[in-house]
């Protein structure tokens, strides 16, 4: 089965501050990848896909990047943080055709102060 | 365009009476239907999908929901609610004739009161 490792699971970080999020999936190849932020416990925010290696897209204007340098990797990044950008992170796959369902990683809860 | 509308913000139930989580979605084509679920501070879970066939699909946990293409909706079901499903849950959708996106509700809080 699919896995998807985060972290770290929670990060406080001052503003103006750079930031560097992790996802790695085991249990697939060629997954499609998905950076998620989630407000307040509640609806879900799509950031960023990948259908592939260096495909990105996204999809809010923001503050925000990523990257795919491998298969199975996918950052999220910031050069300089703002207080808009705490919530949680969720990273989140799925295997391609539009019927799969996406698996989830366990989130990074980041706190900008 | 798709969406999704999870129309309860909360959702109040008795340990052992049947539950109800309500979705109703728009597509332009015809839609692929997922149910997850969060523990706080959790990832969502994957609970069961609808892809085509039967009306009616099981899925983890005794949960169960219903594809109604009338009226647009595929309500989540469970005969007897446990004090451990207390969580959020979330409906979404993807067009089959669309993109790789996935539009989700914005979460229906479950209480289940012992």
């Amino acid at each position: 089965s699919q896995t998807i490792h985060q972290w770290p699971a929670t990060l406080v970080q001052p503003v103006g501050s750079p930031l560097s999020l992790e996802c790695t999936v085991e249990g697939t190849s060629n997954p499609n990848l998905y950076w998620y932020r989630q407000a307040a416990g509640r609806g879900l925010q799509l950031l960023f896909y990948s259908v592939g290696i260096g495909q990105i897209s996204s999809e809010v204007p923001q503050n925000l990047s990523a990257s795919r340098p491998q298969d199975r990797q996918f950052i999220l990044s910031s050069k300089k943080l703002l207080l808009s950008d705490s919530g949680f992170y969720l990273c989140a796959g799925d295997r391609g055709q539009l019927y799969n369902e996406q698996f989830f990683g366990p989130g990074t809860r980041l706190t900008v102060l | 365009a798709q969406s999704v509308a999870q129309p309860e913000d909360q959702v109040n139930v008795a340990e052992g009476n049947p539950l109800t989580v309500k979705c109703t979605y728009s597509v332009s084509g015809n839609p692929y239907l997922f149910w997850y679920v969060q523990y706080p501070n959790r990832g969502l879970q994957f609970l069961l999908k609808y892809i085509t066939g039967d009306n009616l699909v099981k899925g983890s946990y005794g949960f169960e929901a219903e594809f109604n293409k009338s009226q647009t909706s595929f309500h989540l079901k469970k005969p007897s609610a446990l004090v451990s499903d207390s969580a959020l849950y979330f409906c979404a959708v993807r067009d089959i004739g669309g993109y790789q996106k996935v539009t989700f509700g914005t979460g229906t809080k479950l209480q289940v009161i012992p």
